[in-house]
């Protein structure tokens, strides 16, 4: 079965320190992959998606990027980090196919806490 | 007009109660259609796909009407244990990129109450 994981859990970092979000999919070959960021009290913002190795496009500008140096693995950063950029970061990927009508899945979630 | 919408609630109910909620959206090509579940400070659950003809997962009833493009979601029986927030999911299909982009609602806040 496929399962996603992401980390770490939490993390609470000082403004302008540099962040790295890592996510990984197992059980299934290219996935589509999301990340998605919800802020306190708002809905589900998404930052990048990905369709394959080194393939990212971006939904929002920002100081935050996104990379997939391997099939399964997803990374979200930022070099400096800003105090707007607290919230919490998912990870998403795809169930492909008419069957599952492109349901989404998504990891544990990453609480981020810019002080 | 965005391009999903959901009344935020919160809708507070006594246990054994039913209750309703409603998702819009604003793009008529939209594919496919789903309900999350989420729970405080946890990530989004799949609870259920909608159907163009409706479907029912016990006491869960979806129901799809595209001509006004919006989506429903009926809990019958409500239970302490439901109390989160619900997000409507709309799928729109392929882009360019040949990704789907799923676009949530911000969701529906239920407070189930002895």
């Amino acid at each position: 079965s496929q399962t996603i994981h992401q980390w770490p859990a939490t993390l609470v970092q000082p403004v302008g320190s540099p962040l790295s979000l890592e996510c990984t999919v197992e059980g299934t070959s290219n996935p589509n992959l999301y990340w998605y960021r919800q802020a306190a009290g708002r809905g589900l913002q998404l930052l990048f998606y990905s369709v394959g190795i080194g393939q990212i496009s971006s939904e929002v500008p920002q100081n935050l990027s996104a990379s997939r140096p391997q099939d399964r693995q997803f990374i979200l950063s930022s070099k400096k980090l800003l105090l707007s950029d607290s919230g919490f970061y998912l990870c998403a990927w795809r169930r492909g196919g008419l069957q599952y009508r492109n349901t989404i899945y998504f990891g544990e979630g990453s609480w981020l806490t810019v002080v | 007009r965005k391009e999903v919408e959901q009344d935020p609630g919160p809708f507070n109910v006594p246990e054994g109660a039913t209750v309703a909620f409603n998702c819009t959206y604003s793009n008529s090509a939209s594919q496919s259609f789903f309900w999350y579940r989420q729970d405080c400070r946890k990530e989004p659950k799949l609870l259920m796909s909608v159907y163009s003809s409706g479907n029912e997962d016990g006491r869960f009833t979806a129901q799809l009407n595209r001509a006004s493009q919006y989506i429903s979601l009926l809990i019958r029986d409500s239970k302490l244990s439901d109390s989160a927030t619900y997000l409507c999911v709309v799928n729109l299909g392929r882009r360019s990129g040949g990704s789907y982009i799923p676009t949530f609602g911000r969701g529906t806040s239920l407070i189930v109450h002895p």
